[in-house]
């Protein structure tokens, strides 16, 4: 069974510009969860789907990030224009079911500087 | 609002030494536990958890008890070794909430 799968695993955009990470869940599950971890601190809840459904969108930052499901299958994270507080590691995770205290399985991150 | 602290790193040990990284939590109620490793190049992966207050989880050599009365999930290990080294996250999950509280995470790194 493949894993979850981000990519690209590295970006570097400047200031001002546009960045768009993607995740690919593992087949089959519902729930995808994006997070962040920034400056080497904790990391941090941006949002929840289930299906293409936001469920709980309450730790995006402000509005210039845009997260997306189509179809309930892949999801895309769009930071315009970025700044450089963006600059961390974004994670995805999925799960399926109720089986969240039996862990998410998370993707590698995409590591995003902003310059 | 939830919360999770952990010690901050990065801890250096050498092979064979015993680990205990502190985690304490701020949270209502009884929330659940765990512990998430993130190795070299990969995601983070559940390492253990516990639900009620006295669960011990454990895997790999490692364990971790939940105590309610010093809010507390201490993550420990007798024999360290090299392949341990990696980035170490408490967190809890509160309630029926799907979402993690994540703490800042600990650099371990173990040498020969």
């Amino acid at each position: 069974e493949a894993g979850v799968t981000q990519f690209p695993s590295h970006s570097v955009i400047e200031k001002g510009q546009t960045v768009t990470l993607r995740c690919d869940p593992i087949s089959g599950h519902d729930n995808l969860y994006w997070y962040r971890r920034v400056m080497g601190k904790e990391i941090k809840f941006l949002l929840h789907f289930v299906k293409e459904s936001k469920q709980d969108e309450s730790g995006m930052p402000n509005n210039r990030f845009l997260a997306e499901r189509t179809g309930g299958t892949y999801s895309t994270l769009k930071v315009q224009p970025a700044e450089l507080e963006d600059s961390g590691v974004y994670f995805c995770a999925s799960s399926q079911g109720s089986e969240v205290d039996y862990g998410y399985t998370f993707g590698s991150g995409t590591r995003l500087t902003v310059v | 609002g939830n919360s999770v602290t952990q010690m901050e790193g990065p801890v250096t040990l050498s092979e064979e030494a015993f680990l205990t990284i502190n985690c304490t939590y701020t949270a209502t109620g009884y929330p659940s536990l765990f512990w998430y490793v993130q190795y070299p190049g990969e995601g983070l992966q559940l390492l253990l958890k516990a639900t009620k207050a006295d669960d011990k989880g454990s895997n790999k050599g490692f364990e971790a008890t939940y105590r309610k009365e010093t809010t507390s999930f201490h993550l420990e290990k007798g024999s360290v070794q090299v392949s341990d080294s990696a980035v170490y996250f408490c967190a809890l999950r509160r309630g029926s909430a799907r979402q993690l509280t994540f703490g800042s995470g600990t650099q371990l790194t173990v040498l020969p």
